[in-house]
């Protein structure tokens, strides 16, 4: 059984759809992200959610609309997508009380092109 | 800001060789550090992880790595690579300023290709 499960696994589209990407987790976690892995292979954190609730938002564009119908899931919404979105973008969840311990989902690569 | 630099971007050993993958973080604070590794079409791995105490971390499959806190250093190490340790290696710290929040200032990556 995959702990973090993400899909589709690769998604390519062109610029200017709207796009999304699920993620799931059976760890029974409470908290959820996403991050960003761009062409140069930084990651970076985007959202946090914790038992819905957005606790984390790094300056991401107004057009990434995470969303977090329960605690097992967060998916993340991508409108209007532009070429710079092109990128890998991991799921990962993470137990309430210790949240240092992140487990990764095997990502998501995005081409737009 | 915080961040996390790795010095080496793409290394290449042969097998049986001894492994050292350099991170160096800024930031003055209580740090907890990692080491992650992303096999080829997986997901990142937990290698292992500093929180507290013994600066001399072991983590799986014969990795260790050592926390300096003078050097803000948490290179990591294996004595005698196999091919299959060929991945992607990702160093990352947790600052606990952060509140545990989970946020994760990761390193921008080493390569490590094993010859067999």
């Amino acid at each position: 059984d995959t702990a973090v499960s993400q899909t589709p696994k690769y998604l390519v589209t062109q610029m200017g759809n709207d796009k999304s990407i699920k993620c799931e987790q059976n760890l029974g976690h409470d908290t959820m992200y996403w991050y960003k892995q761009d062409s140069k292979k930084f990651l970076k954190i985007m959202f946090s959610y914790n038992n819905k609730e957005l606790i984390i938002n790094e300056t991401v564009p107004n057009r990434f609309s995470p969303k977090s119908p329960d605690k097992a899931h967060l998916n993340l919404h991508i409108n209007s997508l532009e070429l710079g979105d092109s990128a890998v973008y991991f799921c990962a969840s993470s137990p309430y009380r210790d949240r240092r311990q992140l487990f990764f989902g095997s990502g998501t690569q995005l081409s737009v092109l | 800001a915080q961040s996390v630099s790795q010095h080496n971007h793409h290394v290449i050993l042969s097998e049986a060789a001894s492994l050292e993958l350099g991170c160096n973080y800024s930031y003055g604070g209580t740090v907890n550090l990692f080491w992650y590794v992303q096999y080829p079409g997986q997901h990142l791995q937990l290698l292992l992880k500093y929180f507290s105490g013994d600066p001399l971390v072991k983590g799986i499959k014969g990795f260790e790595a050592e926390f300096i806190k003078s050097k803000f250093s948490f290179n990591l190490r294996k004595p005698s690579v196999q091919w299959s340790d060929t991945a992607e290696y990702f160093c990352a710290v947790n600052a606990e300023g952060s509140g545990n929040t989970g946020k994760l200032i990761f390193g921008q990556g080493t390569t490590l290709q094993v010859k067999p």
